[in-house]
């Protein structure tokens, strides 16, 4: 198993940029999820989703889309890039889930992000 | 509002002893919490899950509790090594909606 993957692991954009952060799992995992994560802000939680065609938002959805046809795929969408989702972007997926409770997630490497 | 509170200032102990990090929550009573190893440019790598009514659990050099009196977690690292040096991240635990809520995270530096 590859696990979760995400590409790219670095990306450079001007402001206004538009780009698309990939993201897979093969573990058949129903939940996954988005962060970013900021020195002294920790994990926030951008989307997430439940099952496929299933998703709702978190704690920072502003400025991000997602979608999820697939149960491997979970893509974020950056509509207009700004300086401030200058960040570090983890994607992870969680099997086990159970009414509204989430256990331990499975992360992958992270994509690098930069708006200049 | 939910919050999990991580001690931010870095722990700095020396090899072979055990390390102890804090994590403290308010406005919510979970129902567990989990503990991740985070590496530096690596994503956080789960390490274990506590549930409310199991007060201590371990696995291998590493011991965890849950003190729902004192509303904490204390996450131990005995007869620690260099290999330890890492942040340690508490949480997540879904609060309301499945917004998972976590904490800051604490460093820990082993020095040999």
């Amino acid at each position: 198993n590859a696990g979760v993957t995400q590409t790219p692991k670095f990306q450079v954009l001007k402001t206004g940029q538009s780009m698309t952060l990939q993201c897979a799992q093969d573990m058949n995992h129903e939940y996954m999820s988005w962060y970013r994560q900021d020195p002294g802000m920790g994990l926030r939680l951008i989307h997430y989703s439940v099952g496929a065609g299933i998703t709702d938002q978190g704690e920072v959805p502003n400025g991000y889309n997602v979608s999820r046809s697939t149960t491997e795929d979970f893509p974020l969408r950056l509509l207009s890039a700004a300086p401030s989702q200058t960040s570090v972007y983890f994607c992870a997926s969680s099997y086990r889930m159970t009414g509204t409770t989430v256990y331990e997630q499975y992360f992958g490497p992270g994509t690098r992000l930069t708006v200049t | 509002s939910q919050k999990i509170e991580q001690n931010s200032e870095a722990l700095n102990i020396q090899e072979g002893k055990t390390a102890t990090l804090t994590c403290n929550y308010t406005n919510y009573s979970p129902a567990y919490l989990q503990w991740y190893r985070q590496d530096p440019g690596r994503g956080p790598v789960f390490l274990l899950l506590i549930r409310e009514n199991e007060k201590e659990k371990r696995k291998e050099r590493l011991k965890v509790t849950f003190d729902t009196t004192l509303k904490q977690s204390l996450f131990h690292i005995t007869a620690s090594q260099p290999a330890d040096s890492a942040t340690y991240l508490c949480g997540p635990n879904a609060g309301n909606n499945r917004k998972l809520i976590w904490g800051l995270g604490t460093s820990l530096a082993v020095n040999p």
